[in-house]
């Protein structure tokens, strides 16, 4: 089945720099890459996704960029702010399995 | 809209005890998921029923099972409960598979 390799675990950064995370996936039919922001002792909730035909897509400071032929894909976050410390985690999907794989996830504090 | 919902928030239960926890999706939505997140595993699936049929299923012992009915709603059930199963309980409801999930903000299961 699917796997789901996120990294890395923490991040720690300062207010203002850019953070990136990373993840590899391990089924190349997965055609569906959503990011979700888990805030402490709150639901996941989706941040930004992005489908196999597409390299990367951009909504504001964050941004998502997949390497098909890698199988990998990365979420960049730009001029970071301390209400951006929280959980991240990157999943993937096959839609004919309908089954969601998550990543194991990436605490980033950012200090200010 | 109302956003998914699940009952209850919290449950405290002794071993050798069984569960059944209740998820609300979001109106429309037929496609209901759930995982079990725990701090070592991250975000495990568990199942995921689409017009009361489940179409996937996670790696869980057959203490783990659940339903959908015709509404949408769906119920999950742990049997025999272990002290390992300690975790939070997410359902997720889109409309498709392969669209955005909504998470609701999950029960708490402690075992004793």
């Amino acid at each position: 089945g699917e796997n789901v390799e996120q990294h890395p675990s923490t991040l720690s950064v300062q207010e203002g720099d850019s953070a990136v995370i990373k993840c590899t996936y391990s089924d190349s039919a997965s055609n569906y890459f959503p990011w979700y922001k888990q805030e402490l002792g709150k639901r996941p909730q989706l941040i930004i996704d992005i489908r196999s035909n597409v390299g990367e897509k951009k909504d504001q400071r964050i941004a998502v960029t997949l390497n098909k032929t890698a199988k990998h894909f990365s979420l960049h976050i730009t001029e970071t702010q301390p209400e951006d410390s929280a959980v991240y985690f990157c999943a993937a999907i096959r839609g004919s399995n309908y089954k969601l794989t998550f990543g194991k996830g990436t605490l980033l504090t950012v200090n200010p | 809209k109302a956003g998914v919902t699940q009952t209850p928030r919290y449950l405290i239960k002794t071993r050798g005890q069984q569960v059944t926890l209740s998820c609300s999706p979001i109106s429309g939505h037929r496609s209901v998921s759930w995982y079990q997140q725990t701090p070592g595993q991250g975000l495990q699936f568990l199942f995921e029923y689409f017009s009361e049929t489940q179409r996937n299923k996670g790696n869980f012992p057959g203490r783990f099972s659940g339903r959908q009915f015709s509404n949408s709603r769906s119920e999950m059930n742990v049997s025999t409960l272990e002290l390992g199963d300690s975790a939070l309980y997410l359902c997720a409801s889109s409309l498709r598979t392969g669209d955005e999930q909504f998470f609701g903000p999950g029960t708490r299961l402690t075992v004793l």
